[in-house]
């Protein structure tokens, strides 16, 4: 069983609905990821959490808006989303920022469906 | 320019066939780290293997073994004796150690992937 969980797996949301997608992780970690896996896409990288500071925002827009609340738990705050966000949408954590050593333990994802 | 680079989008093997896996990067950096993922269908991103650029030697973890040829920017997954269950999506990443003193990403930098398909 995987250290870090998701929910929900699945979600299927309208244009101009608001949902949050909510990730956990059990491994006493400091850093956590939300990543963006699209079809025929390398994983992109949106935003980066250390002990609930956000380090990373790469260029991501602002109707995806994220929370860490602390460092068990991280948010992704969805509203007016496009249809072109809908994707597999990756948490993961690790120990900490700043060794370049460690790999990221990941969630299973949410499959959000934008209609 | 795409720093990894996996350029076997899909691979079919007969089971029990050892399988590589291609990637190469590109960095400047002289320290990095490059690992090895599996995605089933499930979706879960599962972390294989790890080889750290200053390693001297292959990094192994059970069936699973890097060919690690530094020079040639590459670091290959190797499967041996392949299962039904080694079905899935496998990622090659890279995390440069200068991102740290250039404030630059912290998270890991994906390829592609390559579909690998095991046969009975």
């Amino acid at each position: 069983e995987t250290g870090v969980t998701q929910t929900p797996r699945h979600l299927v949301m309208g244009m101009t609905n608001k949902k949050s997608l909510k990730c956990e992780q059990h491994l006493g970690h400091n850093a956590m990821y939300w990543y963006k896996q699209s079809a025929k896409k390398p994983l992109e990288l949106m935003f980066v959490y250390s002990l609930e500071e956000r380090v990373e925002n790469n260029s991501v827009p602002s109707r995806f808006s994220p929370e860490c609340p602390n460092s068990s738990h991280l948010f992704l705050h969805l509203h007016t989303l496009q249809p072109e966000d809908s994707a597999l949408y990756l948490c993961a954590s690790r120990p900490g920022v700043g060794s370049y050593n460690s790999p990221l333990h990941f969630g299973n994802g949410t499959r959000l469906t934008v209609t | 320019a795409q720093k990894i680079t996996q350029t076997q989008p899909g691979m079919f093997v007969q089971e029990k066939e050892a399988v590589t896996l291609d990637c190469t990067y590109d960095t400047s950096d002289p320290s990095y780290g490059l690992f090895w993922y599996k995605q089933p269908s499930s979706g879960e991103m599962i972390f294989l293997i790890y080889q750290g650029s200053y390693d001297q030697q292959n990094a192994t973890e059970g069936r699973y073994s890097l060919n690690f040829q530094k020079a040639r920017k590459s670091a290959n997954l190797v499967i041996s004796a392949s299962q039904l269950g080694d079905s899935a999506m496998y990622f090659c990443a890279m995390r440069e150690a200068t991102m740290y003193s250039g404030g630059g990403a912290d998270g890991l930098t994906f390829g592609k992937g390559t579909h690998l398909i095991i046969q009975p």
